[in-house]
């Protein structure tokens, strides 16, 4: 299984970016990177997932590198609630055509008034 | 996003009960349901996967005897922890999907306290 390292805290002032970096080094071709966030005593938020293009929603965009070893959450204007912790996950092919979800310890992004 | 629901959300019982904590996606159909539980201060664990209609598959060192999983119908998955002891106390959050699920939502979690 492709495995992955974040560092295990940030902190970013309000309204100011917050970049999440993620190394993936060994992720296979067909596996998709995906972010999820989880507020204290809460389930998981799906934030955004790609293959090799960069993407975005109104949550966040993410920086796929060119060779896919890595990449990168940004959350271009960071509030107060996005106090959380990010978990990148590199999606398993498992389960007929479903893959599963291994969780590692992700980042705790500490947003500042 | 999905809307998931998990019942009770928060429940104390004594050592050697039996808990059922129950999932809903209320505006999707789950062909698959995970799900996860969470340490203090630790990460999600996949527990288990399991496809409706069909017996769960458990991750390695998850008794399957002790956490009973049913995925009867595509909105409703329960998870019942029988004999319950204080070691199983923890936080217990439901992952439904479909198809290829690109989108993979969570419940709010089920806080289980084991006395």
């Amino acid at each position: 299984d492709a495995k992955t390292t974040q560092p295990t805290s940030m902190d970013c002032a309000e309204g100011r970016a917050a970049n999440l970096p993620c190394n993936h080094s060994t992720i296979s071709g067909n596996e998709y990177v995906y972010w999820y966030r989880q507020i204290h005593s809460q389930g998981p938020q799906y934030i955004i997932h790609g293959l090799k293009n960069n993407e975005t929603n109104e949550m966040a965009s993410l920086i796929i590198t060119e060779d896919r070893k890595s990449s990168t959450l940004i959350l271009p204007h960071a509030t107060l609630r996005d106090t959380a912790v990010y978990y990148c996950i590199v999606r398993v092919p498992g389960g007929s055509t479903l893959g599963r979800l291994y969780f590692g310890r992700g980042t705790q992004l500490t947003v500042w008034p | 996003g999905a809307v998931v629901s998990q019942h009770p959300s928060w429940v104390i019982c004594k050592s050697g009960t039996s808990v059922k904590i129950e999932c809903r996606s209320l505006d999707f159909q789950a062909t698959t349901m995970f799900w996860y539980r969470q340490f203090p201060k630790q990460s999600l664990m996949l527990m288990a996967t399991s496809n409706e209609g069909s017996k769960a598959t458990y991750e390695q060192g998850v008794e399957k005897d002790k956490f009973l999983i049913n995925h009867a119908s595509l909105t409703l998955s329960t998870l019942t922890v029988t004999s319950a002891h204080p070691e199983d106390s923890s936080f217990y959050i439901c992952s439904p999907a479909r198809g290829e699920a690109y989108e993979q939502y969570f419940g709010p979690g089920t806080r289980l306290t084991v006395t």
